[in-house]
């Protein structure tokens, strides 16, 4: 099973709502990850956490809050967005960062985001 | 900095031909290289490549790095239309950050 699942599929939130999203692996995965990707562009890394400690934050706006409950979930929390953070937003999950190891990410399906 | 440059762009092509489609990365303390197919939603995962000179192959697709070179090429026989995609390149150095490529979007027509 390589499966990533992630909810909602789509959301819509004013500039001053408060919303998360959500993502899940049981894949036995102690590293997971959110991404940012625009129509037509790749995707972007905003944060890697390791063994449910965050390892990478790509100088993402505080807007923008990760958090990694435990080793299957990791949220991202949304508050007073703007509307060009409207994107796809997708979570990942791979086995552990070790020195020397590399392992391949799997993607979730995403969450539309849509600010208005 | 690092980097991943794909080529071309953008490729149509028909039924049945073969494709090779290119990535060449910049990145620091590299650690392997990472093919992913993305249609309309989350980027599956293709095939990752850490030696050089060793070919992956997954039915119609294949891939092989060059170390030395620093690039890949990703191949695809026998073209149908549910090939149409982005097809992403992506390199991770020695953090398990992926630096993706701008991506290879193929129109496969019948």
């Amino acid at each position: 099973d390589t499966e990533v699942t992630q909810t909602p599929k789509h959301l819509v939130m004013g500039m001053t709502n408060k919303k998360s999203l959500k993502c899940e692996q049981h894949m036995g995965h102690r590293a997971m990850y959110w991404y940012k990707q625009k129509a037509k562009k790749p995707p972007e890394l905003m944060f890697v956490y390791s063994y449910e400690k965050l390892s990478i934050n790509e100088s993402v706006p505080s807007r923008f809050s990760p958090e990694c409950p435990n080793s299957s979930l990791l949220n991202l929390h949304l508050h007073a967005l703007q509307p060009e953070d409207s994107a796809l937003y997708l979570c990942a999950s791979s086995h552990s960062l070790g020195s020397g190891e590399t392992y391949e990410q799997y993607f979730g399906p995403g969450t539309r985001l849509t600010v208005t | 900095e690092d980097k991943v440059v794909q080529s071309p762009l953008s490729l149509v092509v028909h039924e049945g031909d073969t494709v090779t489609l290119n990535c060449s990365y910049e990145v620091t303390n590299f650690r392997s290289l990472l093919w992913y197919k993305q249609e309309k939603k989350a980027p599956t995962f293709l095939f990752m490549l850490t030696s050089s000179g060793i070919e992956k192959k997954s039915g119609r697709l294949s891939s092989i790095l060059d170390k030395k070179e620093l690039f890949s090429i990703l191949n695809i026989t026998a073209t149908q239309t549910g090939d149409s995609a982005v097809y992403l390149c992506a390199g991770r150095g020695a953090t398990n950050k992926l630096i993706f490529g701008t991506g290879t979007l193929l129109a496969v027509q019948p």
